[in-house]
């Protein structure tokens, strides 16, 4: 199976600073039409997850646009422009190149 | 309005078997593949399985493979996990979530608990 990896796995942030995690694969996600399989899921405290991004930079419906997410390969980030109070929570990478689906460890975003 | 409704979970017994369901409305259930995903308390996630549009393609972490199946009614727009043989470190909280290209749609869960 494909091991993901994050890093920090935890993100201490001043309001309206920048953030940004790192998730890296044990393989290549490019498959074999070149597409990426690797999204960005948010899971707030006491919440279900959502899905912010898909295929490494589209964001989901309605997701702020300060989340962007970029990478290649096995290297990806998933970058906040200015973190809000909402953004508190765990944050996953996920790909689906390979079967099975699977998940990074979280990253945990809190203020300081 | 975007709901999506699991039930089924339990405690059961080591070997023992949960059907769990999930009933979604508010999207274009058909459009969707739509997966398990789980989280033991206090943990990460951990995807389990899915199954494509139509029903003709399924996946699975090879954990529960040959003990799980996945299956969907799209005239119920529902989608089905019957679990067998199950161990405590099946114990989690299932999520039932459907991703389109643009979109996902998630439950809250339901518990599972696998314990004597």
């Amino acid at each position: 199976d494909v091991v993901m990896t994050q890093s920090p796995l935890s993100l201490p942030v001043t309001l309206g600073q920048p953030a940004s995690i790192s998730c890296r694969s044990s393989q290549s996600l490019v498959g074999v039409n070149g597409n990426i399989f690797l999204d960005w899921f948010q899971q707030r405290p006491g919440q279900s997850p959502r899905r912010l991004i898909y295929m490494v930079s589209n964001r989901d419906s309605g997701v702020p646009d300060r989340f962007s997410g970029s990478g290649s390969g096995s290297d990806f980030t998933l970058k906040i422009s200015r973190v809000e109070a909402e953004d508190v929570g765990v944050y996953y990478c996920m790909q689906y190149t390979h079967r099975p689906h699977t998940f990074g460890p979280g990253t945990k975003l809190e203020i300081k | 309005e975007v709901q999506v409704v699991e039930s089924g979970g339990d405690l059961v017994q080591p070997g023992g078997s949960l059907r769990l369901s999930c009933a979604a409305s508010g999207f274009t259930f058909t459009t969707a593949w739509m997966n398990w995903v789980r989280q033991p308390p206090g943990k990460g996630l951990e995807w389990v399985a899915n199954i494509n549009q139509d029903g003709s393609a399924k996946y699975y972490v090879d954990s529960v493979k040959g003990r799980f199946t996945i299956s969907r009614d799209n005239a119920k727009n529902s989608v089905y996990l019957q679990m067998n043989s199950l161990r405590a470190e099946d114990s989690a909280l299932y999520y039932c979530a459907g991703w389109t290209s643009g979109s996902s749609y998630w439950g809250q869960g339901t518990l599972v608990t696998v314990s004597s």
